[in-house]
This record gives C-alpha cells, sequence and structure tokens, in this order.
C-alpha cells in the first residue's frame, strides 16, 4: 500500500468552527508533514512529525494544532480560521533514513473558511 | 540554503513536441533534487529523483532528467507530449540529511492539440 488518505476532501467551516483535518498511512514511514497550498503556488511545510514527535513548527498560528497519534496517523485541529486560511492541505509522509527523502503525498483537503 | 528556481511560469507544448521544464538548484552541498506533479485538484505526485546514483534519471510517464553539476541544472524532459501530461510541475531539493523539501514556484504546462 503506497497510498496517502486525507478526509475530508472538502470542508467547509464559519470563522468559530472547530474541525479536524485527518491523514493516514500504512507504508510504514515515521515521519508525517502537513503542507498548506494556495493556489497556483508551491506547498508550504507547516509542520513535521518525526517518530511521533513534532521537529517543526514554521511558525505557523496557534489555531492550528497538529497531533500525531501513532505512527500510521496524523490530525490538524481547526479552530478560530480566518479567509486567508482557505487553502488546499496536503498530508504527506516519508521514510526515514539516509535519504533521499521523497515525500508520498495525499489528495488533499480543500478547506473553505467563511 | 537550499532553494531551486524554475524559469518559466507557463510552458505550452504541442502534442507529441519535446517537452523541457528548467529547474536550476542553489546548494552548498550535493543536493537531493525532486520532480513532482500536480494535477487539478490533486496531491503530488512523484515523477523522479536524483540521489547520486546516475545524473540521467528516468522516471514514470517517460519524463527524465539530467544533473548538470557544472550548470547547477536539473531540468525535466519528455520527448513527445500527450495530452494527459497538462498539469503543474514542481521542482524540489532537499540536504541530506533533511526532513524539509524545498520546492520552486511551479511550472504550469499546457498541451495544444
Amino acid at each position: 500500500d503506497t497510498e496517502v488518505t486525507q478526509t475530508p476532501k472538502h470542508l467547509v467551516m464559519g470563522m468559530t468552527n472547530k474541525k479536524s483535518l485527518k491523514c493516514e498511512q500504512h507504508m510504514g514511514h515515521r515521519a508525517m508533514y502537513w503542507y498548506k497550498q494556495k493556489a497556483k503556488k508551491p506547498p508550504e511545510l507547516m509542520f513535521v512529525y518525526s517518530y511521533e514527535k513534532l521537529s517543526i513548527n514554521e511558525s505557523v498560528p496557534s489555531r492550528f494544532s497538529p497531533e500525531c497519534p501513532n505512527s500510521s496517523l496524523l490530525n490538524l485541529h481547526l479552530h478560530a480560521l480566518q479567509p486567508e486560511d482557505s487553502a488546499l492541505y496536503l498530508c504527506a509522509s516519508s521514510p526515514i533514513s539516509d535519504g533521499p527523502y521523497e515525500q508520498y503525498f495525499g489528495p488533499g483537503t480543500r478547506l473553505t473558511v467563511t | 540554503a537550499q532553494s531551486v528556481t524554475q524559469l518559466g511560469s507557463h510552458v505550452s507544448v504541442s502534442e507529441g513536441a519535446l517537452v523541457l521544464l528548467r529547474c536550476n538548484y542553489s546548494s552548498s552541498v550535493p543536493p537531493y533534487l525532486f520532480w513532482y506533479v500536480q494535477y487539478p485538484n490533486q496531491g503530488l505526485q512523484l515523477l523522479l529523483k536524483y540521489t547520486s546514483a546516475a545524473t540521467l534519471v528516468k522516471g514514470i510517464n517517460g519524463f527524465e532528467a539530467e544533473f548538470k553539476k557544472s550548470e547547477t541544472s536539473f531540468h525535466l524532459t519528455k520527448p513527445s507530449a500527450h495530452m494527459s501530461d497538462a498539469a503543474e510541475y514542481f521542482c524540489a531539493v532537499s540536504d541530506e540529511g533533511a526532513n524539509n523539501l524545498f520546492f520552486g514556484t511551479g511550472t504550469r504546462l499546457t498541451v495544444i492539440p
């Protein structure tokens, strides 16, 4: 199984809502990532988890809260988002080894904040 | 710091023509280089990767890329474009031992029938 799955595919939420994005992989990868991608732009790294521990936080606002409950699952909890947070949120995973660190991406969650 | 530059935000080719997408990297150490493709409303799919084992790298869907250290380039080519190749293409670089991928700004490929 070489697939990264993400749910939901689409999400519309108000600025006062709390919602969560879910990502799952069963490739045995021990690094998992969240990216944000705006239209016509490259993905921007948000968070990196290595061995279920947060290793990189790219100065992301606290209204985004990541969680890695186990080696296969990655969540992104959303609260009090702003309209400018509307974007495609991509999850990825990769092996941790001597490299190269090719990342496997999920299909993304299209988030709209109203 | 690692970075890649993709020349040309939009490239148009005729069906059956050569595809050439340009990527130049900036790195103080031998890099790992990747090409990803993104179809509309989808995630990124790895096309190929350079790992220093061979300078000419073959990927999926008939694409290949050549690592040229003297030119700090890793251009993506395909001899004959298909309509299904229309997508956004991203070049990316990472350091050995790093978890980060640094993406270029992307090149949108249009294939004209």
